[in-house]
């Protein structure tokens, strides 16, 4: 079964500095992954996904994704946190259950943001 | 705004009570998703429907059922409600639910307290 493994339920930077969010993923056919940040009070918001046409991925609010397939990860990178990224980010793959799409979620990373 | 909306936005009942969510897809989306938010399970796929047919079925309790109505909205009906009950329920709505690749769209959430 494909599923994710999302390193660090708390990660913390100060202002300015690099966001490094962890997520290793576990499928046994090339996967489709993506970056989901939930905001407080909110819904899902999709920050960006991986299909397989290019391995560094850009996504919204200066986010990108490199996937890295000899090491099964999706890290999820900013390289300078601004306050209005404290959030909840969450990593899944994509599955398919007799033809039907399904996502499994990671357990989530809440970042906080120093000033 | 996602485009996805979702009704009410909070919910209090007891226990043993039934309650009905709504969600309302992106326009043009076929396919529904409802996902469960819980601190201890974090999210939880629940069901999905596509054109107004199940299509999969995850982590769903029997006492819950949901179905797509014509106008491609879509409800999801919790009975017998108990303590445990108490979440957040996500509705999500993409445009096809075969494939791996279509980002999923989520709605603001119904949050469910039992008491």
């Amino acid at each position: 079964a494909q599923s994710v493994t999302q390193l660090g339920s708390h990660v913390s930077v100060s202002e300015g500095a690099l966001v490094l969010l962890r997520c290793n993923y576990s499928s046994s056919v090339p996967p489709y992954l993506f970056w989901y940040v939930q905001y407080p009070n909110q819904g899902l918001q999709l920050l960006l996904k991986y299909t397989s046409a290019a391995t560094l991925v850009k996504g919204i609010n200066g986010f990108e994704a490199e996937f890295k397939k000899s090491e099964t990860s999706f890290h999820l990178t900013k390289p300078s946190a601004h306050m209005s990224d404290a959030a909840e980010y969450f990593c899944a793959v994509s599955t398919i259950i007799q033809g039907a799409q399904k996502l499994v979620f990671g357990q989530g990373t809440r970042l906080t943001i120093n000033p | 705004d996602s485009g996805v909306t979702q009704t009410p936005k909070h919910l209090i009942t007891a226990t043993g009570q039934r309650v009905t969510l709504r969600c309302s897809p992106r326009s043009g989306d076929l396919s529904v998703y409802w996902y469960q938010q819980s601190l201890d399970q974090g999210l939880q796929f629940l069901i999905q429907y596509y054109n107004g047919e199940e299509r999969a079925k995850g982590n769903i309790l029997e006492r819950f059922s949901a179905q797509q109505f014509p106008d491609l909205h879509s409800e999801l009906n919790l009975s017998s409600l108990e303590l445990g009950d108490s979440a957040l329920y996500f509705c999500a709505s993409s445009l096809s639910g075969a494939g791996g690749s279509y980002e999923q769209y989520f709605g603001p959430g119904t949050r469910l307290t039992v008491t």
